[in-house]
């Protein structure tokens, strides 16, 4: 099993719909999630961090962590077609063992 | 504020080779992080940094691969001698300090090919 997994993707919506993201992962002892988008030729930007579980919202962005099922989900809504990215999902041991998943592809359509 | 700075942003080399990445953090940043970032795939962190000091580097290959931070500024990743599998995005981080969760800043990358 490896220790943080994504569906690939690619995943296709038409502007305006909600995505909906999620992350699987293996060690309970993570304790702080992120996510990040990345697009084509460029390095990682972060996006939203949440500490344990719980929710967070950002614009229209909303992260969420169930650490009792070890999942992780990120939902965008009205997704525009500059939010067509690879999504990186991301967590870290108190600073240190920063894992990333390898990633999901979207693609919003005009 | 200017970003991470990362060079040569292209490499190719033939297998047995030896080459060096270079990193330039953002100012007062006192934690560097390398990662490998294979197509298809999500970073992998090589080495991270605290100043000068190594935090963890538990994923690096150390038979091959080397990192340095002199001064806890610039710091420099190695590979000698490379191998067909190393063909990569080398991407570098900081961030501010290691605390329970720093945001991390990444640069471009450097993109090397092996043949």
């Amino acid at each position: 099993q490896k220790e943080v997994e994504q569906d690939p993707g690619p995943l296709s919506v038409p502007e305006g719909a909600i995505v909906s993201l999620n992350c699987t992962y293996s060690n309970s002892a993570f304790q702080y999630f992120m996510w990040y988008r990345q697009y084509s030729r460029k390095g990682p930007e972060l996006l939203m961090y949440t500490y344990s579980s719980g929710n967070k919202e950002d614009g229209r962005f909303t992260a969420q962590v169930d650490k009792s099922s070890k999942y992780i989900s990120l939902f965008i809504r009205d997704s525009q077609p500059s939010d067509s990215a690879t999504y990186l999902c991301a967590m870290t041991l108190y600073g240190q063992n920063f894992v990333f998943g390898p990633g999901t592809r979207l693609s919003v359509l005009p | 504020e200017a970003g991470v700075a990362q060079s040569p942003r292209y490499k190719i080399i033939e297998k047995r080779q030896s080459v060096a990445f270079w990193c330039n953090p953002i100012s007062g940043h006192a934690t560097l992080y390398w990662y490998q970032q294979i197509l298809g795939q999500g970073p992998k962190l090589l080495i991270q940094f605290q100043n000068n000091g190594v935090v963890d580097d538990s994923q690096l290959p150390k038979d091959r691969f080397s990192a340095e931070r002199l001064k806890g500024v610039d710091s420099t990743l190695k590979i000698q001698p490379a191998k067909l599998e190393d063909s990569a995005v080398y991407l570098c981080a900081s961030s501010r300090q290691r605390s329970s969760y720093n945001e991390q800043f990444f640069g471009p990358g450097t993109r090397l090919t092996v043949l």
